[in-house]
């Protein structure tokens, strides 16, 4: 069982970036799937959720400060986790993790740097 | 200033039991599933605990983890060096989505 993040990487303020997150070894379809971030130094901060389209219709959730900025989006017949990041700020700079916390899964993430 | 609380520092000696705990509200705790993770410094995080009491494969059985109204434990039983680390507790809260606590620094003695 495992996720792997990827798509990670430098960018300029302003810019955008979309990470993945493939997933394996569990029914990817039921999963309630989640982002979440550790900046630099700091603690891990929630950035979003997604239920399963079935019975949940993919209902999508957002912590407030990337709020209309990020998107969360996934694929079961790619059992692929997604993470749209536009507008983003310095202070989104972090390591980015996927997680399937009913599973007790957490990858093992990917970097995002933003450049003022 | 955390949604979860949890003591900033634990210690003990190889062999002893330590208890972490986690005090949250009715909005997290008393009504969802506590998380625990044990973070090396600078190395990723890691699932010890889901769904407040269950490991997931590879966790060895001298990790445990317990709820009770709105406050989580977590229990680690022969304490062994390699065990120092950062732990922090997580759960979902009705209002805020994913909340944590500060983190609880074990040192082994």
């Amino acid at each position: 069982e495992e996720l792997v993040e990827s798509g990670g990487g430098l960018v300029k303020a302003g810019g955008s970036l979309r990470l993945s997150c493939a997933a394996s070894g569990f029914t990817f379809s039921n999963a309630w799937m989640t982002w979440v971030r550790q900046a630099p130094g700091k603690g891990l901060e929630w950035v979003a959720r997604i239920r399963p389209n079935i019975p949940d219709g993919g209902i999508t959730e957002y912590a407030v400060p990337v709020k209309g900025r990020f998107f969360i989006s996934r694929d079961d017949s790619r059992k692929t986790l997604y993470l749209q990041m536009n507008s983003l700020k310095s202070d989104d700079s972090a390591f980015y993790y996927c997680a399937a916390l009913s599973w007790g899964y957490l990858g093992q993430g990917t970097l995002v740097t933003v450049s003022s | 200033q955390s949604v979860l609380t949890q003591p900033p520092s634990a210690s003990g000696t190889p062999g002893q039991r330590v208890t972490i705990s986690c005090s949250g509200s009715n909005s997290n705790i008393g009504s969802d599933y506590v998380y625990w993770y044990q973070q090396v410094p600078g190395t990723a995080p890691k699932v010890l605990i889901y769904r407040d009491y269950k490991r997931p494969s590879g966790v060895p059985d001298r990790f445990s983890g317990s709820k009770s109204g709105t406050s989580g434990s977590l229990a680690i039983s022969g304490l062994r060096s390699e065990d120092e680390a950062d732990y922090y507790c997580a759960s979902w809260d009705s209002l805020s989505g994913l909340v944590f606590g500060g983190g609880t620094k074990l040192t082994v003695l």
